[in-house]
């Protein structure tokens, strides 16, 4: 059992360009969810998908965030016309449905650095 | 009301002592109550979990305290090593619905134990 797999482990990208960060939840998870952390704080809830749904968007930005966990492939998180504040650490997790649906487990974070 | 205020901010032990992390919350809707240990450059893994209709639970080395009419719960790890030195997070959600993933986060307690 691979665990949460996400990818890129590090990205950095430049001001106005699209991050785009991939996870793939554990085998038989059908919920995840992606997570921010900024230096020295806690994880910040931002979205919550199933397959081809968003169950809970609301710690999402408004703007330039977009999340998509497709019926086939990884989930998705992007990020367009970066600025330096997106620069963060991403954290995906999975759950299984039913019984232990709050259960997270985590990735290992894709490190985003904004120049 | 969605806020968990977790102290203190870092710690510093002798291996075998007592290292004591406390957290407090508002919204007396939350009902699951994770703690989850991040090593640097890795994604948080569930250490232990309480809910409120009991006041504690111990796994191992590491038992929670849980008072519910203080709304505050805790962290205790027994005869701390050096390999325990880490970053601890507590957390809370509500156990239903969509809901049960959208984990609210303390911001963290950074641990070192000395040998």
């Amino acid at each position: 059992n691979a665990g949460v797999m996400q990818n890129p482990r590090h990205l950095v990208r430049r001001r106005g360009q699209e991050a785009r960060l991939r996870c793939s939840p554990m085998k038989g998870h059908s919920h995840v969810y992606w997570y921010r952390q900024l230096p020295e704080e806690g994880l910040k809830f931002m979205v919550y998908l199933q397959k081809e749904n968003i169950i809970d968007e609301s710690g999402m930005p408004k703007e330039r965030f977009s999340a998509e966990f497709p019926k086939e492939g990884p989930s998705i998180l992007r990020i367009q016309q970066v600025v330096r504040g997106d620069s963060a650490a991403y954290f995906c997790a999975s759950s299984p449905t039913g019984q232990g649906a709050n259960v997270l487990t985590f990735g290992a974070g894709s490190r985003l650095t904004v120049l | 009301q969605q806020q968990v205020k977790q102290s203190p901010q870092s710690l510093i032990v002798q291996k075998g002592g007592i290292p004591i992390i406390n957290c407090a919350y508002e919204n007396t809707a939350f009902d699951y109550f994770p703690w989850y240990q991040q090593f640097p450059g890795k994604g948080p893994a569930l250490l232990i979990a309480i809910r409120p209709d009991v006041s504690e639970k111990k796994e191992g080395r590491f038992t929670i305290s849980f008072n519910k009419s203080a709304k505050q719960f805790s962290l205790h790890i027994m005869d701390s090593q050096p390999g325990d030195s880490a970053t601890y997070f507590c957390a809370a959600t509500l156990n239903y619905g969509g809901s049960q993933g959208n984990l609210i986060f303390g911001k963290g307690t950074k641990l070192s134990v000395k040998p």
